[in-house]
C-alpha cells in the first residue's frame, strides 16, 4: 500500500520551461489536493479536486493548471515556469466520506532558475 | 475566503514542560480543525483532529480545545520530548468548502533536551 506518490522527487527548471507533476493515490479517496510550500508561509492550496471529473482553484492558483485523470491521479502542470515558483510542492488526498485528514505524498522540490 | 492565523511561530521549551500553539480561523462556517506535524525534510502528518461538536480531544500527551465563540483552537504537548521537535501546522475547513482545508502558517517547536 503505497499512500501517495508524487514524481519526480526533485526538479531544476529554466525559466519559461514547462513540466508536470504527476500524483496518484491507492486508497481509493475522492479528494486529491495540491499545495505548495514555502518558508514561513505555510501550506498554500494551488487547486484541489474534490471527485473525480471536478476540479477548483485554490488560494494560489495562477500560472498553474491541473487535470484530475482519473480517480486515481491528479496532476499539476506549470506551462511556463517562473521563479517564483521555486518551492517544495505537496500532492494529498482525503476520503471524503469518513471526513478524516490527509494522505500526503513526500513531496516534489522544485528550482527554477 | 477563511483566513487561519498561528501563534507563536517559533517555541522553545525545555524537555519535561508544555507547549502550547494558538491558532484563529475567519470563516464561523469551518468545522474541521486538523493539526499537522511535519519534521524537517518529511511530509506532513496529522497528528490530531477536532470536529466542531466538541470542546477538546486528548490523545496520550496532545490535546486540542476549541472555542467556536471565539473561533480560536489550540494544541497543547505535554511532557514535551526531543522527538516533539518539529513544524506544527493547524488547519480550518468548513461545510460550505468542505474540500478547501486551509493551513496555518506554521509554529516551530524546538524541545531542548
Amino acid at each position: 500500500n503505497a499512500g501517495v506518490t508524487q514524481t519526480p522527487k526533485f526538479q531544476v527548471l529554466k525559466t519559461g520551461q514547462s513540466m508536470t507533476l504527476q500524483c496518484a493515490q491507492d486508497m481509493n479517496h475522492n479528494s486529491m489536493y495540491w499545495y505548495r510550500q514555502d518558508p514561513g508561509m505555510g501550506l498554500r492550496l494551488i487547486y484541489y479536486s474534490a471527485s473525480e471529473g471536478t476540479t477548483d482553484k485554490g488560494e494560489v492558483p495562477n500560472g498553474y493548471n491541473v487535470s484530475r485523470l482519473n480517480k486515481r491521479e491528479f496532476s499539476l502542470r506549470l506551462e511556463s515556469a517562473a521563479p517564483s515558483q521555486t518551492s517544495v510542492y505537496f500532492c494529498a488526498s482525503r476520503d471524503r466520506a469518513s471526513s478524516n485528514g490527509y494522505t500526503f505524498g513526500s513531496g516534489t522540490r522544485l528550482t527554477v532558475v | 475566503g477563511e483566513n487561519v492565523e498561528q501563534h507563536p511561530s517559533t517555541l522553545s521549551v525545555q524537555e519535561g514542560d508544555s507547549a502550547v500553539i494558538k491558532c484563529t480561523y475567519s470563516d464561523s462556517a469551518s468545522n474541521y480543525f486538523p493539526w499537522y506535524k511535519q519534521e524537517l525534510g518529511k511530509r506532513p502528518q496529522l497528528i490530531i483532529d477536532i470536529r466542531s461538536n466538541v470542546g477538546e480531544k486528548k490523545d496520550q500527551r496532545i490535546a486540542v480545545t476549541l472555542n467556536k465563540t471565539a473561533k480560536h483552537f489550540s494544541l497543547h504537548i505535554t511532557e514535551t520530548q526531543p522527538e516533539d521537535s518539529a513544524v506544527y501546522f493547524c488547519a480550518a475547513s468548513s461545510k460550505t468548502s468542505y474540500d478547501k482545508v486551509i493551513f496555518g502558517p506554521g509554529t516551530s517547536l524546538s524541545v531542548i533536551p
